[in-house]
């Protein structure tokens, strides 16, 4: 079974939607990480976790929102989806002091 | 000027050939140097890990970081199609707070030719 797991694993949803992409671990890791991959521009933070009650805003987070449900669990949420937020995310996690470990991704499409 | 910089290529070699991908930064306090490699449709996923100066060799892979020029590179000997791929790296400063966060690369799509 993979480590860290995400749904769905693609999504096309039309502008204006609210969508919730989730996240979950069982590498029992505190941080948690969120980030978007576009052709040219790499990954980019959005929001990240270093524990439940922690959550801090990355490079790019306006437009989403994000709540730690529990130590395994890490959801993303878009409350009004356009279509510029159409990319590939990553949920990644990480032990302090060690690398992070990134989930499959969602390949997500809004138009 | 971003903190880390990473040609995007793409880089098309034959099957056998050395290959050389790098990265510069400009932050000093970076510390601890990795190399994620991302398969297309796939999470990256680490390949090597180095701290401060110097190389580390693991098979075919050398990592290697030069802080007095804050230059970082990977080799790739006798590389394979397998390695197709896009290269992406990373660093940080410290294991505490935020400074443990990653800042990435934009990353090196490879492809090896057969």
């Amino acid at each position: 079974d993979a480590d860290v797991t995400q749904t769905p694993r693609n999504r096309i949803t039309k502008t204006g939607k609210r969508i919730m992409l989730e996240c979950s671990q069982t590498k029992g890791h505190d941080r948690m990480y969120w980030y978007r991959q576009d052709p040219g521009l790499g990954l980019r933070l959005i929001y990240y976790s270093f524990d439940v009650k922690d959550i801090n805003k990355g490079e790019i987070s306006d437009g989403y929102s994000v709540s730690r449900q529990a130590q395994a669990k890490f959801s993303l949420s878009l409350e009004s989806a356009i279509p510029n937020q159409t990319a590939l995310y990553f949920c990644a996690t990480q032990r302090q002091g060690n690398e992070q470990f990134f989930g499959p991704g969602t390949r997500l499409t809004v138009l | 000027q971003k903190e880390v910089e990473q040609d995007p290529g793409p880089l098309s070699v034959p099957e056998g050939a050395i290959v050389s991908l790098n990265c510069t930064y400009s932050n000093s306090a970076f510390q601890y140097f990795m190399w994620y490699r991302q398969y297309s449709r796939k999470g990256p996923e680490l390949l090597m890990y180095t701290y401060s100066s110097g190389n580390k060799e693991d098979g075919r892979f050398t990592a290697q970081v030069d802080k007095s020029s804050k230059y970082i590179s990977l080799f790739i000997r006798d590389s394979q199609p397998s390695d197709s791929a896009t290269y992406l790296c990373a660093m940080l400063m410290n294991y505490g707070g935020s400074q443990g966060n990653l800042i990435f690369g934009k990353g090196t799509k490879l492809s090896v030719k057969p």
